[in-house]
């Protein structure tokens, strides 16, 4: 079946702008995450949504950034007046339920602020 | 903080030969460890994983090794081919948490 989709893959803005990103989650998969990859870094994770319950937030950098879903299918990650700092690959991954480790990841969003 | 480091950035190894890589961890609550491989311009894809009631998982080529006592665990992939040149990802997480990850190795297979 079709895998974790994201979009845009490249996002070019500047400094100042909003943008917005997409991520379409593995079908039937209940829990979503969204991670952020700063060049030369490691996966940094932002937020984790699963089903219904609260989400986790504990990763998300400042309150320019947010994440919505909607039930168990896309999610959006919204970053506001945007810093070149916030330049990396944004990467969503999904996972069958909770406790359910293996996460599917998408290919990413490549945000690069000027 | 860091809890789970991945100390070589880098690795070259021929074609052929062992590749070993290496992952320190901090937390001793994680029981749950994986390593994702990763190629330009795509997304971390899983690779193999073990539980903290093993101590060796095995799937083909690739063998993860945990060490509890020591807070460590490796990737071997035996034998290396150019195809795994990539960079790799070891994962922590308490289970059913998010997972933590390090900041990656990148290896190079020489053919």
């Amino acid at each position: 079946g079709a895998g974790v989709s994201q979009s845009p893959s490249n996002k070019v803005t500047e400094k100042g702008k909003d943008v917005e990103l997409r991520c379409d989650p593995i079908s039937g998969h209940t829990a979503l995450y969204w991670y952020r990859q700063r060049l030369g870094q490691g996966l940094e994770f932002l937020i984790y949504f699963q089903g219904n319950s609260a989400p986790d937030k504990s990763g998300l950098p400042s309150d320019r950034f947010s994440a919505e879903r909607t039930g168990e299918s896309v999610s959006t990650l919204t970053i506001q007046r945007t810093q070149q700092e916030d330049s990396a690959v944004y990467l969503c991954a999904s996972s069958r339920e909770r406790g359910a480790d293996t996460q599917y990841f998408g290919p990413g969003t490549r945000l690069t602020v000027l | 903080d860091q809890q789970v480091k991945q100390n070589s950035p880098s690795l070259s190894v021929q074609e052929g030969r062992i590749s070993i890589l290496n992952c320190d961890y901090t937390n001793s609550m994680f029981d749950y460890f994986l390593w994702y491989k990763k190629y330009p311009a795509e997304g971390p894809t899983f690779l193999i994983s073990i539980s903290s009631i093993k101590d060796k998982n095995e799937d083909g080529r690739f063998t993860v090794f945990l060490n509890k006592s020591a807070k460590h665990l490796s990737l071997h992939i035996v034998p290396s081919q150019p195809g795994d040149s990539a960079v790799y990802f070891c994962a922590a997480s308490v289970r059913g948490n998010k997972l933590v990850f390090g900041a990656g190795t990148i290896l190079r297979v020489k053919s």
